[in-house]
């Protein structure tokens, strides 16, 4: 399994919505991101777990909470959005500390607040 | 600190003919360098990287870098264009000095018109 799969693909909530994206792989990567990325733009750093340890948060809004429940999993928790926070959320997975690795990207969750 | 410049927002070529996307960057220490390609409403695929060696890199689907110490940038390049490479590309670098982050340029938008 070569694959970063996330869930849902789309994502409609209101500002007051309690809600989750998820991010699976089963590649034996011990490092996982989650990114923001808006249209036309780059992907925008916003957590990495290192062996389910969050070991960067990029000044993230606490509105935005990750989990790393196992080393298969990556979870982020969202919480009172504002319709700004509309983006593509990807996630990716590498080999930890292996900064010669590329990485795998999900396909992404398109979220949308409203 | 790392930083990936892209000048060019879109790139326009004919297909069959050779296509160039140009990267530069600026790191401490010895940089690794990433090409990846997104297709529209999808996530980053990785392409290729450069970490020593030759300094010309072959990766995915035809495409190969160019590693130029010197002028320190990083080109995409492939000899033959098809309409189907039509996409985004990210240039992306890492380093020792910059920890587990990866800085992605802003993208540059492939179009080829057969």
């Amino acid at each position: 399994d070569t694959e970063v799969t996330q869930t849902p693909k789309h994502l409609v909530m209101g500002m007051t919505n309690k809600k989750s994206l998820k991010c699976e792989q089963h590649m034996g990567h011990r490092a996982m991101y989650w990114y923001k990325q808006k249209a036309k733009k780059p992907p925008e750093l916003m957590f990495v777990y290192s062996y389910e340890k969050l070991s960067i948060n990029e000044s993230v809004p606490s509105r935005f909470s990750p989990e790393c429940p196992n080393s298969s999993l990556l979870n982020l928790h969202l919480h009172a959005l504002q319709p700004e926070d509309s983006a593509l959320y990807l996630c990716a997975s590498s080999l930890p500390g292996q900064v010669k690795d590329g990485y795998t990207f999900g396909s992404g969750t398109r979220l949308t607040v409203v | 600190a790392q930083s990936v410049a892209q000048p060019e927002d879109q790139v326009n070529v004919a297909e069959g003919n050779p296509l160039t996307v140009k990267c530069t960057y600026s790191v401490s220490g010895n940089p690794y360098l990433f090409w990846y390609v997104q297709y529209p409403n999808r996530g980053l695929q990785f392409l290729l990287k450069y970490i020593t060696g030759d300094n010309l890199v072959k990766g995915s689907y035809g495409f190969e870098a160019e590693f130029n110490k010197s002028q320190t940038s990083f080109h995409l390049k492939k000899p033959s264009a098809l309409v189907s490479d039509s996409a985004l590309y990210f240039c992306a670098v890492r380093s020792y000095t910059g920890g587990f982050k990866t800085i992605f340029g802003a993208g540059t938008r492939l179009f080829v018109k057969a």
